[in-house]
């Protein structure tokens, strides 16, 4: 199994409150993703990196800001939580760019009340 | 823009009866296309893939072969078993990406084989 994990796993939370998730990978992999996971919808792409501090906007980037300070550790921000915000959120890597796979965390379940 | 489209589910089956979910594609240029599955509780991981018009990417006894002409990827297995219960992802290589690897995925289909 890739080496990539998640936290929290699961987390409650408030509307208006800041919320930070973190992917972690063992792997060395040059790209990460953070995707979510919502009824009908699939998995849509929030946010992805390319590499240290490269970072760029997927389809459904608003109200979400990332960060990647060290190859391992990519972290998705929430600065104020929305009802809206509440899904399962996914990390994935890869280190073979458009023909490659991608691998999966296990996810975060992130409810905003 | 690029999309994928997957028939809706659920779909329930008997063990061992034939499987077919289908999923096409609209996108501009040479995608790659992509079979993922999702098991109660886990994270996606990849079924089969294909890179290129005509391939057939196999595993686990399933099958899918990217069609160009009829801009589809249907996913088929033989004889199903009450393991194979589990949400299946068609997706797509955005091929404006570069070569970052982004995925466009269907909404997901849910599989229930029962006994």
């Amino acid at each position: 199994d890739a080496g990539i994990t998640q936290s929290p796993r699961h987390k409650v939370t408030e509307t208006g409150t800041p919320v930070t998730l973190r992917c972690h990978q063992t792997e060395n992999h040059r790209y990460m993703y953070w995707y979510r996971q919502d009824p009908g919808h699939g998995l849509r792409l929030i946010h992805y990196s390319y590499g240290v501090k490269d970072t760029d906007k997927g389809e459904v980037s608003d109200g979400y800001s990332v960060s990647r300070s060290k190859t391992e550790d990519f972290l998705l921000t929430l600065e104020s939580a929305t009802s809206s915000q509440t899904s399962v959120y996914f990390c994935a890597i890869s280190g073979q760019g458009v023909t490659g796979e991608l691998f999966f965390g296990e996810g975060s379940r992130l409810t905003v009340l | 823009g690029n999309s994928v489209t997957q028939m809706e589910g659920p779909v329930t089956l008997s063990e061992e009866a034939f499987l077919t979910i289908n999923c096409t594609y609209t996108a501009t240029g040479y995608p790659s296309l992509f079979w993922y599955v999702q098991y109660p509780g886990e994270g996606l991981q990849l079924l089969l893939k294909a890179t290129k018009a005509d391939d057939k990417g196999s595993n686990k006894g399933f099958e899918a072969t990217y069609r160009k002409e009829t801009t589809s990827f249907h996913l088929e297995k033989g004889s199903v078993q009450v393991s194979d219960s589990a949400v299946y992802f068609c997706a797509l290589s955005d091929p404006g990406s570069g070569n970052t690897g982004k995925l466009i995925f269907g909404q997901g289909t849910t599989l229930q084989v029962k006994p």
